[in-house]
């Protein structure tokens, strides 16, 4: 069982360049979400998604773009990339959006931005 | 955008020794609060989800309580041994309905 997975573990991008971070679980989960984590901050909410069809802002969305797939795969999107955005990106899951259920983390990408 | 304060920022323990420390969250509109448990350069494990005021939890060595009413969890580890050097965070539901919004967490360091 892989839990949530995530591509690519690395990238590293120069400023205008855009990309798009893949995240899936085989869990059967209804809700993704896509967090990064910056030095000396928590991890904060991008993005996301309490089911299929369903895509709603976190604390931080500005210049991403998020694409719920299909009930396995949520992908984050960096039209242009900033050096802002130099963070590692973790994508989680949980059971349903009720937030009375655990969340599972993949192993994240850690993106540069030059 | 909710306030989630854990302290302390850091923590040595010496192993065999118990330790705890603290999550402070809104108290108002309480729904559940959510303890992770982040070894470096793995990724974030859960330890407890929490939704009742007086709520107790364990797993193994490590325990939590939470108060809903004053706004405050407690997580407690016995008889720290190396494995448990890790950093600890724990989360409130906030800022964006189903997300969550997580302290800065607690890095705890078991010495030898």
């Amino acid at each position: 069982n892989a839990g949530v997975t995530q591509t690519p573990k690395f990238q590293v991008l120069k400023t205008g360049q855009s990309m798009t971070l893949q995240c899936a679980q085989d869990m059967n989960h209804n809700s993704m979400y896509w967090y990064r984590q910056d030095p000396g901050m928590g991890l904060r909410l991008i993005y996301y998604s309490a089911s299929e069809g369903t895509t709603d802002k976190g604390e931080v969305p500005n210049g991403y773009n998020v694409s719920r797939l299909n009930k396995r795969e949520f992908s984050l999107r960096l039209e242009s990339a900033a050096p802002s955005q130099t963070s590692v990106y973790f994508c989680a899951s949980s059971d349903t959006g009720t937030a009375a259920y655990e969340q599972y983390f993949g192993p994240g990408t850690r993106l540069t931005v030059t | 955008i909710l306030n989630v304060e854990q302290s302390p920022q850091s923590l040595h323990v010496q192993e065999g020794d118990s330790t705890n420390f603290t999550c402070s969250f809104p108290s108002s509109n309480f729904y559940a609060l959510h303890w992770y448990r982040w070894e470096t350069a793995k990724s974030p494990e859960a330890l407890f989800v929490m939704t009742l005021n007086g709520d107790e939890k364990k797993k193994g060595r490590i325990s939590a309580t939470l108060n809903t009413k004053e706004g405050y969890s407690y997580l407690y580890i016995k008889g720290s041994q190396p494995e448990d050097s890790a950093t600890y965070l724990c989360a409130f539901p906030g800022g964006g309905a189903d997300g969550l919004t997580f302290g800065k967490g607690t890095h705890l360091i078991i010495q030898p």
